[in-house]
């Protein structure tokens, strides 16, 4: 069974600063599978990245997805103060799994 | 405007059974798979069901094959999830969620969750 590590568990970081957040798969996955979810406290997950690389409708262009294989980063170039949530990594195969999630928390 | 609005969430006994409700709008319903994925509190999220558009292909995650069922109607636009021999674990917020297939794979639209609490 595929298992998806994120890392870090937690990014403290200061708004305007750039995140760079880590999936890795214990198999080689298809790009096509790969997506990034971010969650707010008390809301439901919200699409962000699909195809390991392409923004969901509404995304700004400070999210940004990229990786193959097993190696995968959702970057967000200049953290804006709504940005601060937890972010899953999903794999959508047979079992469609999740990641344990980063959270990215004002420094 | 899509809206996915699930309903049915309570607080049941270990051992009982309870079915959950997420009504669709805002696209064709019939033509999206759906699925259910749940959060149990202060942890990460868990994929539970999927069933295809047509309601004819369905898949369980282990920690609830042989417990839970997933259905839709796809005259009323709507997604249940049958959960039964209900267990402390189960509990968790449950969202549903409409999946994009072919040729990328992902949750696109997401309700706002039901709480399910199994306690005594």
């Amino acid at each position: 069974e595929i298992v998806l590590t994120q890392s870090p568990g937690t990014l403290s970081l200061s708004p305007g600063e750039r995140a760079t957040l880590s999936c890795r798969t214990s198999q080689s996955v298809s790009s096509s599978y790969l997506a990034w979810y971010q969650q707010k406290p008390g809301q439901a997950p919200r699409l962000l990245i699909y195809g390991a690389s392409s923004r969901a409708t509404g995304i700004p262009d400070r999210f940004s997805g990229s990786g193959s294989g097993t190696d995968f980063t959702l970057t967000i170039s200049r953290l804006e103060p709504e940005d601060f949530a937890v972010y899953y990594c999903q794999q959508f195969g047979r079992s469609p799994l999740f990641g344990q999630g980063t959270k990215v928390e004002i420094k | 405007e899509v809206q996915l609005l699930e309903s049915g969430g309570d607080l049941v006994q270990p051992g009982g059974s309870l079915r959950l409700s997420c009504a669709a709008s805002g696209f064709t319903f019939s033509s999206y798979a759906m699925s259910w994925v749940r959060q149990a509190p202060g942890k990460g999220l868990e994929w539970v069901s999927v069933i295809s558009g047509g309601g004819g292909s369905t898949y369980f995650a282990d920690s609830v094959k042989g417990r839970f069922t997933i259905s839709r109607d796809n005259s009323k636009n709507t997604l249940y999830l049958q959960m039964n021999s209900l267990r402390a674990e189960d509990t968790a917020v449950y969202y549903c969620a409409s999946v994009v297939t072919s040729p990328v794979y992902y949750f696109d639209y997401w309700g706002q969750g039901a709480l399910v609490t199994v306690s005594s």
